[in-house]
């Protein structure tokens, strides 16, 4: 089992539709979490942290599930300029690899 | 400056030779990580140097790659006599610690061609 896994997509949805992906983790030590996103040919950038109380940024909100170890991501009103690759990031602070990215999902928004 | 800094941007070298990929992280970051990826791949662990601690080097895929961190801060990725599958996009991450909840800023990337 990957200790981040994601459903590659891709997720194709019209302008104006939510959506919302899922991100799964397997060391129940994992301490901090992020969605990056990375555009094609670029390099990932942050999109948000994510912390146990659920957070929320403009038509972004993410949410934590440590009982049952899952993350999600949740855009609101999707724009053409969402479209992207989104990443879900697991880190454990022993200092031992502590980053680990999921494979990315995929979001294709349409006209 | 501001970001992290790579260079080359690209690199196209013949199969065989020793390449040198530098990185320059942000400013007081103690961490630092190398990926790799692969067109249409995910992000591949290669290195991860945290401070003055001995670095975290299980994602190496042969002893051709090695790394080094100077003084805390500039990083070189070293590929030795490289082969086709070497080719990929090797990214470098800084984070002011492993874990920090400012999250980790990707330099732009080397590709690496090797023809």
């Amino acid at each position: 089992r990957k200790e981040v896994e994601q459903d590659p997509g891709p997720f194709n949805v019209p302008e104006g539709a939510t959506v919302a992906f899922n991100c799964t983790y397997s060391n129940s030590a994992s301490q901090s979490f992020f969605w990056y996103r990375q555009d094609c040919r670029k390099e990932p950038k942050l999109l948000m942290s994510v912390y146990s109380s659920g957070n929320e940024d403009g038509r972004f909100t993410a949410q934590l599930n440590r009982a049952s170890q899952y993350i999600s991501l949740l855009i609101r009103d999707s724009k053409l300029s969402d479209s992207a690759t989104y990443l879900c990031v697991v880190t454990q602070d022993t200092g031992r690899r502590a980053l680990t990215f999921g494979s990315g999902t995929r979001l294709q928004v349409q006209p | 400056g501001a970001g992290v800094s790579q260079s080359p941007s690209n690199k196209v070298t013949e199969k065989g030779k020793d390449v040198e990929l530098r990185c320059d992280p942000i400013s007081g970051h103690t961490a630092l990580y190398w990926y790799r990826q692969s067109l249409g791949q995910g992000l591949e662990f290669l290195i991860y140097f945290q401070g003055n601690s001995a670095p975290d080097k299980s994602g190496l895929p042969s002893d051709r790659f090695s790394a080094e961190r100077t003084g805390g801060s500039v990083s070189t990725l070293t590929i030795q006599r490289t082969q086709q599958e070497d080719s990929a996009v090797y990214l470098c991450a800084s984070s002011l610690s492993a874990g920090h909840s400012s999250g980790y800023t990707f330099g732009s990337g080397t590709r690496l061609t090797v023809v």
